[in-house]
């Protein structure tokens, strides 16, 4: 089955304790992207990847770190979390570009005490 | 600046009733549009989306938008509401500048009423 898997799917941690949340698809999709969602705020984008070791950033990176070492994975990083980064966490991909679909996983809903 | 502007945060129809949800946006090239829904604790899906040819685009579960280059509008109709429909509904703008970013609205929730 075609699909975009997250890991983990909710996680609670504490300031500062480093962590990292797994983007993987199946689809051999080149374009890989992070999204952050909060109330009021829709879906606000973070990093993005065109290809293999080709990434950059959206509109809200701060506090964040990627990297795409290979096709179908694309690990979101938070070094130091903080409590304004508790979120709902979303990882999408899409063929080539981002004006082709993007395909959502699941969600990983973090909280940061 | 780019942006989208999805003005109602939330609106409630009857079921069998007629839905627009409304969509401006800005972005300086030519935009690709798309309108995405989210299930309660679900991903996105995308309902349709746009890039140039015919203006009014049919998508899945009955939906169809307009795209409307001299109001800045990609709204999102279905003639009839079902009570399945309810769920929150993002539009979204992206392109060939700015970096290849995909920017989306802050949702609009749609409540269906029996």
């Amino acid at each position: 089955e075609a699909q975009v898997t997250q890991n983990p799917r909710y996680l609670i941690t504490v300031t500062g304790k480093k962590l990292t949340v797994t983007c993987s698809q199946n689809m051999n999709h080149e374009y890989m992207s992070w999204y952050r969602q909060d109330p009021g705020l829709g879906l606000r984008q973070i990093y993005y990847s065109m290809n293999v070791e080709v990434t950059d950033k959206g509109d809200v990176p701060e506090g964040y770190k990627v990297s795409r070492k290979e096709k179908r994975n694309f690990p979101l990083i938070l070094e130091s979390p903080s409590p304004n980064q508790t979120s709902l966490y979303f990882c999408a991909s899409a063929i080539g570009r981002a004006t082709d679909t993007q395909y959502f996983g699941p969600g990983t809903r973090l909280t940061v005490l | 600046a780019q942006s989208v502007t999805q003005p109602d945060i939330h609106i409630t129809v009857s079921e069998g009733a007629s839905l627009e949800l409304r969509c401006n946006y800005s972005y300086g090239a030519t935009p690709y549009l798309f309108w995405y829904v989210q299930s309660p604790g679900q991903g996105l899906q995308l309902l349709l989306k746009y890039f140039s040819g015919d203006t009014l685009v049919q998508g899945i579960k009955g939906f169809e938008a307009e795209f409307k280059r001299s109001q800045s509008s990609f709204n999102l109709r279905k003639p009839s509401v079902h009570w399945s429909d309810a769920a929150e509904y993002f539009c979204a703008v992206a392109g060939n500048t700015g970096g290849f970013k995909t920017i989306f609205g802050a949702g609009t929730r749609l409540f269906v009423k029996a």
